[in-house]
């Protein structure tokens, strides 16, 4: 696609339940990230992907969080029995490779009542 | 630790007036370094990146940043401020030696520019 591509665009969920987010980056970019930014705070890293390397997962704040990608394409994020501390803007960026510049989805606003 | 400071909350600008966002990093080995902007309601924009040779980048919007490796700094530059430039900016590091991932960006906490006119 011409941009990275993040569904949905926002996301209304009750505490306990399990949520799954999606990113598309950009085709022929081998570098994914997912990144979280709670309101008026800077970005969180989570989670990086490059091609068939393992991930690195250091971000992750707890097992309730997870993410997988399919190759070099779409990532999901998965994050169970949400929590009302969950409540971000989750941003998925992809890059052509390491060190190259990111390419930012619109992420995807998650509100846990 | 690995680590990205933008010491400044906010900055204030009138127009007109060169601005400076100020950004000082924490890394081993000697790290990429790039500066990011948001705008209101938009996704978050890459305005320019260092990683070797002349210390002055140039980047989009008549935006430049200075590398000074003794000081750490990598600070975002513009001559003359407009009021389209308010936007919330972030310096970001990629530490070249950073545990086992070779692609990870470290972020600051962004710093809201403000250009009044």
């Amino acid at each position: 696609g011409a941009g990275v591509s993040q569904s949905p665009s926002n996301k209304v969920t009750e505490k306990g339940k399990d949520v799954e987010l999606r990113c598309d980056p950009i085709s022929g970019h081998t570098a994914l990230y997912w990144y979280r930014q709670r309101l008026g705070q800077g970005l969180e890293f989570l989670i990086y992907f490059q091609g068939n390397s393992a991930p690195d997962k250091s971000g992750l704040p707890s097992d309730r969080f997870s993410a997988e990608r399919t190759g070099e394409s779409v990532s999901t994020l998965t994050i169970q029995r949400t929590q009302q501390e969950d409540s971000a803007v989750y941003l998925c960026a992809s890059s052509f490779r390491p060190g190259e510049k990111l390419f930012f989805g619109s992420g995807t606003q998650l509100s846990v009542l | 630790a690995q680590s990205v400071a933008q010491p400044e909350d906010q900055v204030n600008v009138a127009e007109g007036n060169p601005l400076t966002v100020k950004c000082t990093y924490s890394v081993s080995g000697n790290p990429y370094l790039f500066w990011y902007v948001q705008y209101p309601n938009r996704g978050l924009q890459f305005l320019l990146k260092y990683i070797t040779g002349d210390n002055l980048v140039k980047g989009s919007y008549g935006f430049e940043a200075e590398f000074n490796k003794s000081q750490t700094s990598f600070h975002l530059k513009k001559p003359s401020a407009l009021v389209s430039d308010s936007a919330l900016y972030f310096c970001a590091v990629r530490p070249l030696n950073y545990g086992g991932s070779q692609g990870n960006l470290i972020f600051g906490k962004g710093t809201k520019l403000s250009v009044k006119p």
